[in-house]
């Protein structure tokens, strides 16, 4: 079963817009990753935050963490249609050496 | 520097058969994981090693084993191949396995 869920399962917005993702885990974690995925490809480390932090940015990504609800947020403001992709966030289990995805944010940015 | 290269790229195989991945992390990357993505599974976690010994694997059959070289080359192999092994199978590799994994572009593997 999958750690993370992320919500919604899609996304089409225009370009310039914000894109908003969520992602929702079970367990206890040590911090959350987000990585993206253009087509067949391999996905790309965007942002990493850790379990003792709330919030971090970077770039046009901004990343929050609630660790009461086990929930963290993905924002990418001004999006581009480079920016369609599918969005994953990613847990630790077990101390680590296990990291778990979840089923991922299809982003479609229309120009 | 270069990447995590993964290879081969495409791969078509009859059922039963045997196959075997490889996977090259970036210099200096001692932990290499290893991923399956179906449509309908999406990415699951099949096996973590560090240092030639696998630290962490996930629920599949023993169909599928990997292991780790000591240049930190992985290879995994997949035995007695079945139609849903179809899939891409992903390799990250990353310092010390923990986060900020570096993917490679997958292998396709297709079982006829």
């Amino acid at each position: 079963s999958q750690q993370g869920e992320e919500d919604p399962q899609a996304l089409s917005i225009q370009e310039g817009e914000n894109a908003t993702m969520n992602c929702s885990y079970k367990t206890s974690i040590n911090n959350l990753q987000w990585y993206r995925q253009n087509s067949g490809r391999g996905l790309v480390h965007l942002i990493l935050i850790r379990s003792n932090e709330r919030e971090k940015h970077s770039g046009r990504l901004r990343v929050t963490l609630d660790t009461s609800k086990k929930s963290s947020s993905l924002l990418i403001t001004a999006s581009r249609a480079a920016d369609t992709a599918s969005y994953f966030c990613a847990t630790d289990l077990d101390g680590g050496f296990k990291t778990i995805f979840g089923a991922g944010t299809r982003l479609f940015v229309k120009a | 520097k270069a990447g995590v290269t993964q290879t081969p790229r495409y791969l078509i195989k009859t059922r039963g058969q045997q196959v075997t991945l490889s996977c090259s992390p970036i210099s200096g990357h001692r932990s290499v994981s290893w991923y399956q993505q179906t449509p309908g599974q999406g990415l699951q976690f099949l096996f973590e090693y560090f240092s030639e010994t696998q630290r962490n694997k996930g629920n599949f059959p023993g169909r599928f084993s990997g292991r780790q070289f000591s240049n930190s080359r992985s290879e995994m192999n997949v035995s007695t191949l079945e139609l849903g092994d179809s899939a891409l199978y992903l390799c990250a590799s990353s310092l010390e396995g923990r986060y900020g994994y570096t993917f490679g572009s997958g292998t396709r593997l297709t079982v006829v």
